[in-house]
């Protein structure tokens, strides 16, 4: 049972345009979201990350909402870049004594210029 | 330059022949991680510790084993690997769990 879902596997957008990945989980434990964003040939790099404790974050043309009551997170690139092209993965960490950090399948974004 | 390795970068092994691939990091992180990455499968963690001498499963531990014996160090060995175990491996490293973790480069590796 997957408890990080996303469920779009491919997102086309165009340059200049934004992109937004969504992100979706079922434990309400969960309190801490984190978004990698991986190349090909290269590991997973960390992109931003947000506490259970905020509603949005904010880093330079990366911006993550979070929405508790829906159990969703997503993910605003703006505005989008040809260099943006990439798989972007969404992170759960599961609180408490644990250290299991449970990742969702993945979007591949293709940024077209 | 901080960073996590891994060794060796490609592997490909025969069925039952145990292997070992290592991981360092010099960034002095309590927590390590192991992750392996499928199609279609995304990134799924195998195993993960808390901090030297503390590990535990993760999502998909079966047929893996891990051991912490210093903060840098981590490796993964494969007792007696399957061809279902072919996949591409990764290696991570962080202050704790929920902070950025720093990926190393893959290991990508065949059991025939």
């Amino acid at each position: 049972d997957q408890q990080v879902k996303q469920n779009s596997p491919s997102l086309s957008v165009q340059e200049g345009r934004i992109s937004i990945l969504n992100c979706d989980y079922t434990n309400s434990m969960f309190d801490y979201f984190l978004w990698y964003k991986k190349y090909p040939a290269e590991g997973p790099t960390f992109l931003i990350s947000i506490s259970s404790i905020k509603d949005k974050n904010e880093d330079g043309r990366f911006t993550v909402f979070l929405n508790k009551s829906a159990k969703h997170l997503s993910l605003h690139i703006v505005p989008s870049q040809p260099g943006d092209s990439a798989v972007y993965f969404c992170a759960a960490y599961g609180g408490g004594s644990q250290g299991n950090l449970i990742f969702g399948k993945g979007t591949k974004l293709s940024v077209k210029p | 330059e901080a960073q996590v390795t891994q060794n060796p970068r490609y592997l490909i092994t025969v069925t039952g022949k145990k292997l070992t691939v290592t991981c360092s990091q010099n960034m002095n992180h309590e927590y390590m991680s192991w992750y392996r990455q499928d199609p279609g499968l995304g990134l799924r963690q195998i195993y993960y510790s808390m901090n030297v001498e503390v590990t535990d499963k993760g999502d998909v531990p079966e047929g893996y084993k891990v051991s912490r014996k210093e903060k840098r160090n981590f490796p993964l060995i494969l007792e007696s690997p399957s061809p279902n175990q072919t996949s591409l491996y990764f290696c991570a490293s962080s202050p704790l769990p929920y902070n950025e973790q720093f990926f190393g480069p893959g290991t990508r590796l065949t059991v025939l």
